[in-house]
């Protein structure tokens, strides 16, 4: 079966540094994404990673290795507005998003 | 408009009734999904179109369905609505079905009863 694992939860303080980590197992790979989505919201796109390695942008950087199937997002100094959840996604074989549940980031002062 | 439109925004419905949730975008985009969004659960594929005139089963299609006449609306219908479809419902688009970013309506929170 496919599937994406990722934390329910996650808090860390402002200013920070917090890594949050994806793994996965689906039926072909194109692609990896992070989204956010803040409460009540629709989500939005962060990042997108095809290749193993470190995409940068900003604060934000997503990693990818596809052999051990896993990937996270690095947010760097952190603001009360990222407290918001983060859903990893990744393209199956078909090209359609397989998404996993999210994880909550609770950013505290 | 700019982006995706969905209506209504929320919605109580009772059991049995058909509704229409309505879905419009304006990127000229080829492809569009229909998601349902559960907690603690990941966002679950209903429904695809990879171009208009065209349309597809996701993982969880029963008691939906689609249609696309066009490139900018999709609309997804629900017959004869049950609890278990009380949830938030997101449209999204995609360039094309091969390009994956894809960008989201606002949602729609539907109550059945």
């Amino acid at each position: 079966g496919q599937n994406i694992d990722q934390p329910t939860e996650m808090t860390a303080t402002e200013g920070a540094i917090v890594q949050i980590n994806c793994t996965y197992q689906t039926s072909g790979f194109n692609g990896l994404f992070w989204y956010q989505q803040h409460a009540g919201e629709a989500p939005t796109f962060l990042s997108y990673n095809v290749l193993d390695g470190l995409e940068e942008k900003g604060r934000f950087s997503s990693f990818l290795s596809r052999s051990k199937g896993y990937s996270y997002l690095l947010l760097k100094e952190l603001q009360m507005k990222d407290s918001a959840s983060y859903l990893c996604a990744v393209g199956d074989s078909n090209y359609q998003l397989i998404w996993g549940a999210g994880t909550k980031l609770i950013i505290k002062p | 408009i700019a982006g995706i439109t969905q209506a209504p925004t929320s919605q109580i419905l009772a059991a049995g009734r058909r509704m229409t949730l309505r879905c419009t975008q304006d990127m000229r985009h080829n492809a569009m999904y229909w998601y349902r969004q559960d907690l603690g659960l990941g966002l679950r594929l209903i429904h695809y179109s990879n171009t208009a005139g065209t349309t597809g089963k996701g993982e969880v299609p029963d008691g939906y369905s689609v249609s696309r006449a066009n490139t900018d609306d999709f609309p997804l219908t629900l017959a004869s609505a049950v609890p278990s479809q009380t949830s938030v419902y997101f449209c999204a688009s995609s360039e094309k079905q091969d390009y994956n970013e894809q960008f989201f309506g606002p949602g729609t929170r539907l109550t059945v009863l």
